[in-house]
């Protein structure tokens, strides 16, 4: 049983650019987070997705936008992106049923 | 959901138990104690978490004390790979997004 992935690992894109991260849950979650961590920080959450649905969303401007697919796969889109947004992003998936939350092992993006 | 504090970092030796504190005093009656540790370049990973009474896994046991104020997790038989950063959050049950308000956690060095 997979967990949950996320790709790509690593990314550089340049300021003002767009990107789009990718992350499938871990198998029967239908529920999927997004975190940003800085580095030497924790993680911050972004937005969290249910039933195709934007659930609940943190302190994050509307640059980061996101979607999630029938077969509950997501995707996390940055819009203009600063240099501030380098970061690990990190996706979690979950069931309503469970209160444990699993990480995937996250997309290191780089910003130049 | 409440805040928590925990030191910023720990060293345990090998084989001995790692005791790793967390304060959170303005916690309500409805949050519960979670426990993660992020492992370099990996997304954080779940451990344990409790309500009011002592939990124990086959990770590690969680001391909760009475008045909820603050807890413990322990590592029974610190190993090399244990080696990581520990979240203690707090958060209610069936909230509506499952979000994790992280800290700046425990970076917790277990040397030979």
């Amino acid at each position: 049983d997979a967990g949950v992935t996320q790709s790509p690992t690593h990314l550089i894109k340049t300021r003002g650019q767009q990107v789009t991260l990718r992350c499938s849950p871990k198998s029967g979650h239908d529920t999927v987070s997004w975190y940003q961590q800085a580095l030497g920080q924790g993680p911050q959450f972004i937005f969290q997705y249910y039933e195709e649905e934007e659930r609940q969303r943190g302190n994050f401007p509307d640059r980061f936008s996101g979607h999630q697919f029938p077969n509950y796969s997501s995707e996390l889109n940055v819009n203009a992106l600063l240099l501030g947004d380098s970061a690990l992003y990190l996706c979690a998936s979950s069931s309503d049923l469970n209160e444990k939350l699993f990480f995937g092992s996250g997309t290191q993006l780089s910003v130049l | 959901d409440a805040k928590t504090t925990q030191p910023p970092s720990m060293d345990c030796a090998e084989g001995r138990a790692a005791n790793l504190p967390c304060n959170h005093s303005t916690i309500s009656g409805n949050e519960y104690v979670y426990w993660y540790r992020q492992i370099h370049s990996q997304g954080p990973q779940y451990i344990i978490h409790g309500l009011k009474n002592n939990e124990t896994n086959e990770m590690a046991s969680l001391i909760i004390t009475e008045d909820r104020k603050s807890s413990t997790l322990i590592l029974p038989h610190a190993t090399l790979r244990d080696t990581a950063v520990y979240y203690c959050i707090v958060r209610v049950h069936g909230n509506a997004g499952n979000m994790l308000t992280f800290g700046g956690g425990t970076r917790l060095m277990v040397k030979p």
